[in-house]
């Protein structure tokens, strides 16, 4: 079992749906980060969490340290939010763990 | 433009042959850190260099080294170099060590024939 499972896997949406994706972690960190790969490979941070949550726009992620969950939530999805978004997490060393990524698609 | 620069953007090479990336990070951010992201294996954490220093070392190869010059750009060493090794490799900067978040280069994308 992989420590950061994301779902889905793979999402497709309508322009101006709200979607929800989801990373769980099996162990113990000191930070979660939200990170969106283009299609053209380039990789944006969006956020980093350890506790609560945090708005930036149309993005919100919120995390629960108990429950070891994080959901990154995009209102009124564009299709320019098309991209993969991928979880991971610091667990006190400088190492990052990553989940395999949330392929989404938001269809105009 | 991220501020995170990684030359080349593409590379083409054969097996057996070794390579050099570089990364310079953004003004001002002291620590640099490589990954790899395969399409089987997703993105994984490679080293991590601060000021200078390694700092931490997570799935690197052993035929893979890397170094931190003074004026803080960063190259890392590909060698013996096998069709599995093929990959983007991520070269991202933070202000100091620990978690202050990253920016990331464009990576590197390395094809080995």
């Amino acid at each position: 079992k992989n420590e950061v499972e994301q779902s889905p896997q793979n999402l497709t949406a309508q322009e101006g749906e709200f979607i929800t994706i989801n990373c769980s972690y099996s162990v113990g960190i000191s930070a979660l980060h939200w990170l969106q790969q283009h299609p053209g490979g380039g990789i944006v941070s969006l956020f980093m969490l350890s506790s609560g949550k945090k708005k930036h726009g149309r993005l919100i992620a919120t995390i629960n340290i108990q429950e070891k969950h994080s959901s990154l939530h995009i209102t009124a999805s564009h299709p320019r939010d098309s991209a993969v978004y991928i979880c991971a997490v610091r667990r006190g060393s400088e190492k990052l763990v990553f989940g395999k990524g949330t392929k989404l698609t938001v269809n105009p | 433009d991220s501020g995170v620069t990684q030359t080349p953007k593409h590379l083409i090479t054969a097996t057996g042959q070794r390579v050099t990336l570089r990364c310079s990070p953004r003004s001002g951010d002291l620590s640099v850190y490589w990954y790899q992201q395969s399409l089987d294996q997703g993105l994984q954490f490679l080293i991590q260099y601060y000021n200078g220093e390694e700092r931490a070392k997570g799935n690197i190869l052993e035929r893979f080294s890397a170094q931190q010059f003074p004026d803080l750009h960063s190259e890392l060493n590909l060698s013996s170099l096998e069709l599995g090794d093929s990959a983007l490799y991520f070269c991202a900067s933070s202000v100091m060590a620990g978690d202050y978040g990253y920016t990331f280069g464009s990576g590197t994308r390395l094809t080995v024939v």
